[in-house]
């Protein structure tokens, strides 16, 4: 068990690019969960899986957010057509579903959009 | 509905004095209540949580907290700072009714002074 891992750990691109995180979470937690932490603030819900099925998306989330998780084990988030209020650090947690309260999670991917 | 509000956004302490961080939460059912902490540039790491057992809860590095449902508050309480617990610090509020997502507050930093 190698934990929540996250990829890549720094992310900077430029307005209007298209970007993917990756979060591998541990093997055998099949809920899965981004959030998003800007400067100065708490973690904010994003969006969450249970195996493949995605249950619900955040108001946060605009149409340029997508997230998968195709085989109900690693999950990806794109941005689409970044912005720089984009510019945020993107956390992934796992959990095992009859562990309501047993998170773990990664140490996220920051990005910053220039 | 679930919510937390952190009412400091900053705490300064001299080291070997006590630390309190206060946490009020809101939820419509049952909550469960965490601490977490985040170092620089580090990943999130649990400090301790309630699940309705004890509420005096003890977590690691000398910390703990003690949910008072009368005034809906799990405040966070060390009897002796050090150096290295200057970092920021996380009240999360779950529950049954949000299909156990966590709601984070907006965070204390802790500074702590030699």
């Amino acid at each position: 068990d190698t934990g929540v891992s996250q990829n890549p750990r720094h992310k900077i691109t430029k307005r209007g690019q298209n970007v993917t995180f990756r979060c591998d979470p541990i093997s055998e937690h099949n809920r899965l969960y981004w959030y998003r932490q800007t400067l100065g603030q708490g973690p904010e819900f994003l969006t969450y899986f249970q195996n493949e099925a995605q249950l619900e998306k955040s108001r946060l989330l605009s149409d340029r957010f997508s997230a998968e998780r195709p085989k109900g084990s690693f999950s990806t988030l794109e941005i689409q057509r970044t912005e720089q209020g984009d510019s945020a650090m993107y956390l992934c947690a796992s959990r095992q579903d009859r562990d309501v309260l047993g998170y773990t999670f990664g140490s996220g991917t920051r990005l910053t959009v220039v | 509905a679930q919510s937390v509000t952190q009412l400091d956004s900053h705490v300064s302490v001299s080291e070997g004095t006590p630390v309190l961080l206060r946490c009020n939460y809101s939820s419509s059912y049952s909550p469960s209540l965490f601490w977490y902490v985040q170092h620089p540039n580090k990943g999130l790491q649990l400090l301790l949580k309630y699940t309705s057992a004890a509420t005096l809860v003890k977590g690691i590095n000398g910390f703990e907290a003690e949910f008072k449902k009368s005034e809906t508050s799990f405040h966070l309480t060390k009897p002796s700072a050090h150096m290295s617990d200057a970092a920021e610090y996380f009240c999360v509020v779950s529950s049954f009714s949000n299909d156990y997502k966590l709601s984070f507050g907006a965070g204390t930093t802790v500074t702590v002074r030699a």
